[in-house]
């Protein structure tokens, strides 16, 4: 079956440190991978979703950007942090548009 | 702006009741999606309607889709405490599907 690891759960940051979040995949091959961020009480904001091995879309500019060095592992980083960069980040995987499969999130806070 | 809005934003409702939640939505869509967050958690998937389809059921969840109107309804019958979550739909674009875009969801509280 297939599993989603994110990780770290929880992490406080100073405004202006580089920051690297990790996601990976277990039990699929080739999956659409997606990076979300939700703020406090509200939605889910699409930040970038990857369709294959180094293959990147953006959907708001920002100060985050993404990778994708191997099928199944996705990573979201920030050269240099900023408070509005804090809220809860998720990571999706899906394939045949059959629906989204999460991971458990990353609490980010900067401070 | 936003693709999915939910309504109502809270809903707070008694153990053994039925909860109703709807969501609108504005351009054409592939397929709509209700997921369920707990509490600081993930979001899991609850069912997926397809935009050929009007009705899908799962246990005690039904979820109806009204491609005329653009909304869908969540039903959870003979609701539970530990139903109490966040409720978001969610629309596939009709642009290849790789795009879900999310609404802000309902917050479900069930009183035992």
């Amino acid at each position: 079956s297939q599993t989603i690891h994110q990780w770290p759960a929880t992490l406080v940051q100073p405004v202006g440190s580089p920051l690297s979040l990790e996601c990976t995949v277990e039990g699929t091959s080739n999956p659409n991978l997606y990076w979300y961020r939700q703020a406090a009480g509200r939605g889910l904001q699409l930040l970038f979703y990857s369709v294959g091995i180094g293959q990147i879309s953006s959907e708001v500019p920002q100060n985050l950007s993404a990778s994708r060095p191997q099928d199944r592992q996705f990573i979201l980083s920030s050269k240099k942090l900023l408070l509005s960069d804090s809220g809860f980040y998720l990571c999706a995987w899906s394939v045949h548009g059959t629906g989204e499969y999460f991971g458990p999130g990353t609490r980010l806070t900067v401070t | 702006s936003q693709q999915g809005e939910e309504d109502p934003q809270a809903l707070s409702i008694q153990e053994g009741e039925n909860a109703t939640m709807n969501c609108s939505y504005k351009t054409s869509i592939n397929n709509l999606q209700w997921y369920r967050q707990n509490s600081g958690r993930g979001l899991v998937h609850l069912i997926l309607i397809r935009s050929n389809e009007r009705e899908k059921h799962s246990g005690r969840l039904r979820v109806t889709l009204d491609t005329s109107k653009k909304s869908s309804s969540l039903l959870i019958t003979a609701s539970r405490a530990a139903d109490t979550a966040s409720y978001f739909c969610a629309t596939a674009l009709n642009t290849g599907g790789f795009k879900t875009i999310f609404g802000a969801g309902t917050r479900l509280f069930v009183k035992a």
